[in-house]
């Protein structure tokens, strides 16, 4: 069963914009959470993280926000650069336990 | 390098062979996790180590899947008797032992195909 989701398989934005990926998730037990971002050929590279005791936390351009009570969390981008095509997977965890959950991905493109 | 380094980088065998794919780990990192990805598909879970503890082994898919740490570093990740659904990208990461709330550091990962 697949305890981290990323209903959307690909996403498209212009230059400058935001980009806004989502993440759903079951678990209500996971209390860590990752946005990884992974070019071919390549490994995941760890992107931002967040805690359950906060619903945002920021790094630049990056901003991603905790819903807790939906089990959901989205990735801000702002604003948007080419070189952030790239697929980004979120990922869960619990201190209850060693795996780390992780979504299918969303394969952003970003346009000039 | 400082980062996790695995070898192979590319690995193409025959159905029915045996493989050994290799991961080192950031120096001074005692978790150690093996992910496979398949065409399509998200980060599956295999293994996972910390320190000498007793491995995670709750995600390799068959007995033909089996995995190593010597010396709590280097990790083999050994597929016998290939098939072609074993066919994926093999991911090692690792990560700080502080604490538990820390991300993973992957490597470029190894692109298995069974012909």
């Amino acid at each position: 069963d697949q305890q981290v989701k990323q209903n959307s398989p690909s996403l498209s934005v212009q230059e400058g914009r935001i980009s806004i990926l989502n993440c759903d998730y079951t678990n209500s037990m996971f209390d860590y959470f990752l946005w990884y971002k992974k070019y071919p050929a390549e490994g995941p590279t760890f992107l931002i993280s967040i805690s359950s005791i906060k619903d945002k936390n920021e790094d630049g351009r990056f901003t991603v926000f905790l819903n807790k009570s939906a089990k959901h969390l989205s990735l801000h981008i702002v604003p948007s650069q080419p070189g952030d095509s790239a697929v980004y997977f979120c990922a869960a965890s619990s201190n209850t336990g060693n795996q780390f959950y992780f979504g299918t991905g969303t394969s952003l493109t970003v346009i000039p | 390098g400082a980062g996790v380094s695995q070898s192979p980088s590319n690995k193409v065998t025959e159905k029915g062979k045996d493989v050994e794919l290799r991961c080192d780990p950031i120096s001074g990192h005692t978790a150690l996790y093996w992910y496979r990805q398949s065409l399509g598909q998200g980060l599956e879970f295999l293994i996972y180590f910390q320190g000498n503890s007793a491995p995670d082994k709750s995600g390799l898919p068959s007995d033909r899947f089996s995995a190593e740490r010597t010396g709590g570093s280097v990790s083999t990740l050994t597929i016998q008797r290939t098939q072609q659904e074993d066919s994926a990208v093999y991911l090692c990461a690792s990560s700080s032992p502080d604490r538990w709330d820390q991300p993973q550091h992957f490597g470029d990962g190894t692109r298995l195909s069974i012909l």
